[in-house]
């Protein structure tokens, strides 16, 4: 079994949508919690990073965190086309490994 | 703006030269760094940590005679590739907690473009 496990897509969804992105996970040892973007042929930028349980909300953006459930997940308010791009999860215990999701590509069509 | 910086974003080279990326964390300093090879719609997958000061460690199956990583201080970490063949072709990205480990706050650099002909 993977440590993370995150539905690749492609995921394709009307500008103005609301995207929900998940992940899931075994190790109940993870305590940091991450989504990255990463545009085509660009490094990942981080959008959001959660400490143990919560949400998290930062404009368009809100990240939760489920403990009990292993379960983590990125909301994306009115999408727009330029938030077309693979999302990335990725987890670690204590900071010093990270492990990551496959990443999941969403289109926004305009 | 970008806390963590690579350097070349793009790379062609012949087969059997070697070839250097830097990693420089910006406004922090990072003894560690970790440098990750991705495929064409493929996540991140780790090569090597990057100790400052002491050697690397390499993940199962990585050759560290190919891919030297040198982190001279605590702002830079280089990966040379060495003797490079048309399958070291790769995107190579380089990331550094910014911060203590403990707060596991990650970023990651533009990456680089590897082309061998």
């Amino acid at each position: 079994q993977k440590e993370v496990e995150q539905d690749p897509g492609p995921l394709s969804v009307p500008e103005g949508a609301i995207v929900s992105l998940n992940c899931t996970y075994s190790n109940s040892a993870f305590q940091y919690f991450m989504w990255y973007r990463q545009y085509s042929r660009k490094g990942p930028e981080l959008l959001m990073y959660t400490y143990s349980s919560g949400n998290k909300e930062d404009g368009r953006f809100t990240a939760q965190v489920d403990k009990s459930s292993k379960y983590i997940s990125l909301f994306i308010r009115d999408s727009q086309p330029s938030d077309s791009a693979t999302y990335l999860c990725a987890m670690s215990v204590s900071g010093n490994q990270f492990y990551f999701g496959t990443g999941t590509s969403l289109t926004v069509i305009p | 703006g970008a806390v963590v910086s690579q350097h070349p974003s793009r790379v062609i080279c012949k087969s059997g030269t070697s070839v250097k990326i830097e990693c420089r964390s910006l406004d922090f300093q990072a003894t560690t760094m970790f440098w990750y090879r991705q495929f064409p719609k493929q996540s991140l997958m780790l090569m090597a940590t990057s100790n400052e000061g002491s050697k690397a460690t390499y993940e199962q199956g990585v050759e560290k005679d190919k891919f030297l990583i040198n982190h001279a201080s605590l702002t830079l970490s280089t990966l040379t590739v060495t003797s490079a063949h048309p399958e070291d072709s790769s995107f190579y990205i380089c990331s550094a907690p910014k911060g203590s480990l403990n707060t596991g706050e990650l970023f990651f650099g533009e990456g680089s473009r590897l082309t061998v002909l």
